[in-house]
């Protein structure tokens, strides 16, 4: 299995309160990839990072933000949650970005109330 | 932009065959495929590259029109364990967006 880990696992936060979750890998891959899966809509891509510092945004990027300030991790941020984005977030990474597959981490539930 | 799968959902018996459709506006350099199993991660299935090279999963088979932009999945001789949602996802010729279809849910009964 990929080196890949996603934390937390599980958050409940409150309308209007920053959040952070972490995707930390340990296979020296590239491309990472944050996204959101909802009932009827999928997996969309809210960002992702090509590099280090290299970042660029997907379909539905309002409201969140990314960092990568090393190879293992890419850190995605709500700024100010709100109910709409409570949502399964997953992480996935890749070697070459188009040309290999993607492993995905175990997502994070995010609850916002 | 999202592709567009079809269809949306479809109910097999054990054994029989299925086929999964994608599709997309846009010029393409590769089409995955995934399967995610309730309350997991997806996991990967195949890719299938412009040019004509593939990798991935022995026992299930895909093709990709490249001039239609358009990709099948082929699910022959189903079994249990196939059931789950499939999504397939695109990569551009222009950039490094992987971006999922909304999925197609796969039920194989007994």
């Amino acid at each position: 299995d990929a080196g890949i880990t996603q934390s937390p696992r599980h958050k409940v936060t409150e309308t209007g309160t920053p959040v952070t979750l972490r995707c930390h890998q340990t296979e020296n891959h590239r491309y990472m990839y944050w996204y959101r899966q909802d009932p009827g809509h999928g997996l969309r891509l809210i960002h992702y990072s090509y590099g280090v510092k290299d970042t660029d945004k997907g379909e539905v990027s309002d409201g969140y933000s990314v960092s990568r300030s090393k190879t293992e991790d890419f850190l995605l941020t709500l700024e100010s949650a709100t109910s709409s984005q409570t949502s399964v977030y997953f992480c996935a990474i890749s070697e070459s970005g188009r040309a290999d597959e993607a492993f995905f981490g175990q997502g994070t539930r995010l609850t916002v109330v | 932009q999202q592709p567009v799968q079809s269809p949306q959902a479809v109910i097999l018996r054990e054994g029989e065959d299925a086929v999964i459709n994608c599709s997309s506006s846009k010029a393409l350099y590769s089409v995955h495929w995934y399967r995610q199993k309730h309350g997991e991660a997806p996991v990967f299935l195949m890719i299938l590259l412009k040019g004509g090279e593939q990798k991935g999963h022995d026992k299930i088979s895909a093709s990709f029109n490249e001039k239609k932009q358009q990709s099948s999945l082929y699910l022959t001789a189903s079994q249990l364990s196939y059931s789950g949602t499939y999504f397939c996802g695109t990569v551009g010729g222009s950039n490094y967006k992987l971006t999922f279809g909304k999925g197609t849910l796969l039920t194989v009964n007994p």
